[in-house]
């Protein structure tokens, strides 16, 4: 099975502040014969189901703010959320959807309030 | 709109047999490829299993041999069905909807249930 580890698992921020939530995979995601990473990246709100922010690495699902950026390539991926709103306090996974089953989850990052 | 929804009973009892049902609209099973995700409560998110456009199924190897997905595309509804259950398998469940990128079923997941609590207890 892939690994995938996430760091840190909380982060305690302000609004408006800029933060980075890492994630590795234990073997690559990257496919040479499409050039894309097969890493997606979701924000669980308390009660909620999962909601997909990025796929592919950094490509933002439709509606998602422009405040969300996904990077990285191979084994190591990054999500950034630029000018944190109250709004996005939540826990975020990411997720490998490389050809390799099972399709694993990092263990999550919960983001709270400073 | 797309749409999916779980039922199933709140509560089963340990070597019981669990039994959902998912219920889509606003897109063909034909279409999308459909998985089941689970959460024990308080933990992370587990992939247990899908069932492809075209009919055939995926397994997580950890579940596979008491796990078994399948449909019924005339209702547009996705079963699961899991045998042996026990008190680690407390959780939500979730049904999902894989993506679709250029034509070609991805395993992201763009649209989730609300998810339904199944409890595993005497």
């Amino acid at each position: 099975d892939i690994v995938m580890t996430q760091s840190p698992s909380s982060l305690a921020v302000s609004a408006g502040e800029t933060v980075t939530i890492n994630c590795k995979s234990s073997q690559s995601l990257f496919w040479s014969g499409s050039q894309m990473n097969y890493l997606a990246w979701y924000q669980q709100k308390p009660g909620q189901s999962p909601k997909l922010l990025i796929y592919y690495a950094s490509t933002r699902q439709s509606g998602v703010p422009d405040r969300f950026i996904g990077s990285g390539s191979g084994t190591d991926f990054t999500l950034t959320i630029s000018g944190v709103q109250a709004e996005d306090l939540a826990v975020y996974y990411c997720q490998h959807h490389y050809d390799s089953l099972p399709y694993t989850f990092g263990a999550g990052t919960k983001l709270e309030l400073k | 709109q797309v749409q999916l929804k779980e039922s199933g009973p709140g509560l089963v009892q340990p070597s019981q047999t669990l039994s959902l049902t998912c219920t889509v609209s606003g897109f063909s099973l034909t279409s999308n490829s459909v998985s089941w995700v689970r959460q024990p409560p308080g933990k992370g998110l587990e992939w247990m299993g899908a069932i492809w456009s075209g009919g055939s199924t995926d397994y997580n190897s950890a579940l596979k041999s008491r796990l078994s997905i399948s449909r019924d595309t005339s209702k547009s509804q996705v079963f699961l069905k899991m045998n042996s259950l026990q008190t680690e398998d407390t959780a939500i469940y979730f049904c999902t909807r894989s993506g679709v990128y250029y034509g070609l079923s991805d395993w992201y997941f763009d649209f989730w249930g609300p998810g339904t609590m199944v409890t595993v207890s005497s």
